[in-house]
């Protein structure tokens, strides 16, 4: 069965960190770009982030440039965003997702910033 | 920043047909804007149905199709079902940024 897993959200002060994984399982993600995309309560879906197959081309929201930061450890079939000087405005539902022809999304970690 | 557009809210009749857009404040999306269609139902992950244009998932159901058309991308559900009934949003690619549309909800009834 093919999973993707986001944990290591949670409550944080604003200006605080906190760093999210995602763990991928039924499929390697190294043949994949990976995105972090988000979801405020009530709202629509924004792409956050994305990383190109092997961890050389990174692209970002310009709300969370110079702050956020995705990495990839295609070894551990892994993705993280490490999410630095906080604000209220990113509290959301996070999620990793693949793209293309994998397509796979996770089911989301919840990012409370108050 | 690029704005992506979408109908906020589209209705259709159990067995019709529905055709949901995504345009462009940058111009006509081409192919080269790889558009993408997802669906999310209440209190679920999105899916994604469609990628590049008119590329199906082994889970999309048969039904829905992806094109590009009069200068806009374009999901088509072809015979709705109730289990339809959701929000969807399609994505752009402007260069290496992506850029969701703000979503339809998607009303079978």
């Amino acid at each position: 069965e093919v999973q993707l897993v986001e944990s290591g959200g949670g409550l944080v002060q604003p200006g605080g960190s906190l760093r999210l994984s995602c763990a991928a399982s039924g499929f390697t993600i190294s043949t994949s770009w990976m995105d972090w995309v988000r979801q405020a309560p009530g709202k629509g879906l924004e792409w956050v982030a994305s990383i190109n197959e092997d961890g050389s081309a990174k692209d970002y929201v310009d709300s969370v440039k110079g702050r956020f930061t995705v990495s990839r450890d295609n070894a551990k079939n892994s993705l993280s965003l490490q999410m630095n000087s906080l604000r209220v405005e990113d509290t959301a539902v996070y999620y990793c997702a693949s793209e293309y022809i994998n397509g796979h999304w996770g089911q989301g970690t919840l990012v409370t910033v108050s | 920043q690029a704005v992506v557009t979408q109908e906020p809210s589209l209705t259709v009749s159990p067995g019709g047909t529905v055709t949901l857009t995504c345009g462009s404040n940058t111009g006509a999306v081409t192919r080269g804007r790889y558009p993408y269609w997802f669906q999310q139902k209440p209190g679920q992950a999105p899916r994604t149905l469609i990628y590049d244009v008119d590329h199906k998932h082994s889970w999309t159901p048969a039904r829905f199709s992806g094109s590009v058309l009069g200068g806009k991308a374009a999901l088509t559900l072809s015979g709705a079902q109730p289990e339809d009934e959701a929000d969807y949003y399609c994505m752009l690619l402007f260069d290496r940024a992506r850029v969701f549309g703000g979503g339809t909800k998607l009303t079978v009834l």
